[in-house]
């Protein structure tokens, strides 16, 4: 596709429940986020990619949160044991950019995570 | 504190007003700058893109840097129902040696033009 799709758009979780989050980036971009973005919030920064290494997890709330990009394109975020404090929108990111940064970012419209 | 403080607004302007949405940050390795416009339920899309201080134009977007203050603006001419969204203000520093773009966010203002 043209731009980068996450899946599925809206998710209802049961509190304990597990949940896995699926980006699929632009085609033949290296870098690779997932941003986290709460109501009334901008978004906060999870974990980068470049290809299938994950460079950066410095964002990741707790160890229930896992990002794995294997082969590196299509991404998932994994959240176990869901807490209603995971609501939020999780968005993915991606761009051509390694090692600069003066490439655009584009944004998937991101998946509603509603833990109930 | 924040690295980057944003009112959230909300923001109602006529049609046809000049808008001006601001920032301030904390983190003076910042050298990236953006603003990004986000309609409801989609994902941030770019504006404005600013290397370090100064002025870029485009259209009606004027996007300005004035690192010694720590301070960003937006300004939006002859504003538009159609500019009516929420605004993210959004920057990036060189991690180390690696810089790959990592984006800090402002909170985001929300603004509604109203014909």
């Amino acid at each position: 596709g043209a731009g980068v799709s996450q899946s599925p758009r809206y998710k209802v979780a049961k509190r304990g429940q597990d949940v896995a989050l699926r980006c699929d980036p632009i085609s033949g971009h290296v870098s690779l986020f997932w941003y986290q973005q709460a109501l009334g919030q901008g978004p906060e920064f999870l974990t980068y990619f470049q290809n299938e290494a994950q460079l950066d997890k410095s964002g990741l709330p707790s160890d229930r949160f896992f990002a794995e990009r294997p082969e590196g394109s299509v991404s998932t975020l994994k959240i176990q044991r869901t807490q209603q404090e995971d609501s939020a929108v999780y968005l993915c990111a991606s761009s051509l950019a390694t090692g600069t940064l003066n490439t655009e970012a584009f944004f998937g419209q991101g998946t509603r995570l509603t833990v109930v | 504190q924040k690295e980057v403080e944003q009112d959230p607004g909300p923001l109602s302007v006529p049609e046809g007003a000049i808008v001006s949405l601001n920032c301030t940050y904390s983190n003076s390795a910042f050298q990236y700058f953006m603003w990004y416009r986000q309609y409801s339920r989609k994902g941030p899309e770019l504006l404005m893109y600013t290397y370090s201080s100064g002025n870029k134009e485009d259209g009606r977007f004027t996007a300005q840097v004035d690192k010694s203050s720590k301070y960003i603006s937006l300004f939006i001419r002859d504003s538009q129902p159609s500019d009516s969204a929420t605004y993210l203000c959004a920057m990036s520093a060189q991690a180390g040696g690696t810089s790959y773009g990592k984006l800090t966010f402002g909170q985001g203002t929300i603004l509604t033009v109203h014909p």
